[in-house]
């Protein structure tokens, strides 16, 4: 089955504790990208990456990290997580730049 | 600057009623891509539409049409005779002519009420 899989689906941790939140796609896309969901602020991209190696600042990118060394996986590094940095992640792939998006199913997490 | 303005924070329709969630945008970009998605209560995020700015073609899709506006930077969809299903959050976005940055707004809220 095509799809983006987010890995953990919840995670609470304590400021200061590095993470990771790792995404992976089976659909040999090019086009990887992050995402941060908050109450009455939809969604801000993080990061996004174009292909093996290119990664660029999105709109929010303060505070994290991606690296993109397969094409599949395009993990997202919190090194010193903070509690503005609580709130529900997604990852997405597609084919191409500018085309649809597909999403993983999300990552909430919690930092304390 | 981009940004994608979605006024109605909230709406509530009643079974069977049209309603249409508005979406206007903002880019100096001449090449641009429009997108609709909806979060249902259960979370994931779901494609429903794909617009580039060359084409101003309005499409249905079953229930579901999109009115896309150059002149005034719209990109509203209707949905006719709505349904309980169709009770979800939902999200204009626009990518900018990289087609790299995505421009979420801040999402509607729909609730039909049977």
């Amino acid at each position: 089955e095509a799809q983006v899989t987010q890995n953990p689906r919840y995670l609470i941790t304590v400021t200061g504790k590095k993470l990771t939140v790792t995404c992976s796609q089976n659909m040999n896309h090019e086009y990887m990208s992050w995402y941060r969901q908050d109450p009455g602020l939809g969604l801000r991209q993080i990061y996004y990456s174009m292909n093996v190696e290119v990664t660029d600042k999105g709109d929010v990118p303060e505070g994290y990290k991606v690296s993109r060394k397969e094409k599949r996986n395009f993990p997202l590094i919190l090194e010193s997580p903070s509690p503005n940095q609580t709130s529900l992640y997604f990852c997405a792939s597609s084919p191409h730049f500018g085309e649809k998006l597909f999403f993983g199913s999300g990552t909430q997490l919690s930092v304390l | 600057a981009q940004k994608v303005t979605q006024a109605q924070t909230e709406i509530s329709v009643v079974e069977k009623e049209d309603v249409t969630l508005d979406c206007v945008y903002e880019t100096r970009d001449t090449t641009y891509y429009l997108f609709w998605y909806k979060q249902p209560p259960s979370g994931e995020l779901v494609f429903l539409i794909r617009r580039n700015s060359f084409d101003e073609q309005n499409e249905i899709s079953g229930r579901y049409s999109w009115n896309f506006q150059k002149s005034t930077s719209s990109f509203n969809f209707t949905i006719t005779a709505s349904q309980v299903v169709d009770s979800a959050v939902y999200f204009c976005a626009l990518s900018d002519y990289t087609g790299n940055q995505f421009y979420f707004g801040t999402g509607t809220s729909l609730t039909v009420i049977p």
